[in-house]
């Protein structure tokens, strides 16, 4: 069964670097999701992207973060001068377009980012 | 901004006893979706819910998406151990944003 992968599945950064999350949604899926989950909390919404652009971006996701869809297949999200609360399970998520299907977002199994 | 409230929080019960728990909102949704996480993964898409009063069922999933667009419900039939984990209840007003509820850990006594 087709699924969303991740990678890496742990990351740890110093305060202050740069982290570039990665993703491969599913093969014929066309919507793309960030969505982050700190230790214990529930998952909250940081941007979707579709037809290489942003649809819609929480407040969360300001000019320290940014989305990219380098090639057919990869979607990448990377955090610039990364802080201590920037800890936390990043989710790739993503779904059909166009079809009954569409509102069904399927999640990969996370990064853990932890930012010391 | 919109909340998702779900109960209840967390819930210990017997192994083959049933299980019940919703999600409510003073906010309208168009869709509801049901994801279990197990602990350092991903959420897995149990159930998708599309109209209003819409029953749902998957195996021993049964969701239903309440009449007044504000509640959602879940029911586990016949439990067992591998049900372990935390429930999340997801909703979408009316963009591909998804709200998520505060979550129900459920674990099940052999």
């Amino acid at each position: 069964e087709p699924e969303v992968t991740q990678t890496p599945s742990h990351q740890v950064t110093q305060m202050g670097q740069e982290v570039i999350l990665r993703c491969v949604p599913i093969s014929n899926h066309l919507y793309f999701y960030w969505y982050r989950q700190i230790l214990g909390q529930k998952v909250e919404f940081l941007v979707s992207f579709y037809n290489n652009e942003i649809s819609e971006k929480s407040e969360i996701f300001d000019d320290q973060f940014s989305v990219e869809r380098p090639d057919g297949s990869n979607f990448t999200l990377k955090i610039r001068s990364t802080k201590l609360e920037d800890s936390a399970m990043y989710f790739c998520a993503s779904s059909e377009w166009g079809t009954a299907s569409s509102y069904e977002q399927y999640f990969g199994p996370g990064t853990r980012l932890t930012v010391t | 901004g919109q909340q998702l409230n779900q109960s209840p929080q967390s819930m210990f019960i017997q192994e083959g006893e049933d299980v019940s728990m919703n999600c409510t909102s003073s906010s309208i949704f168009n869709t509801w979706l049901w994801y279990k996480q197990d602990p350092g993964e991903g959420p897995v898409l149990l159930i998708a819910l599309y109209k209003a009063g819409e029953l749902t069922s998957n195996g021993r999933l049964t969701a239903q998406f309440g009449i007044t667009r504000k509640d959602s419900f879940l029911n586990i039939s016949a439990s067992i151990p591998s049900d372990v984990g935390i429930y999340f209840c997801a909703g979408r007003s009316g963009t591909y944003k998804y709200i998520f509820g505060t979550g129900t850990r459920l674990k099940v006594l052999a």
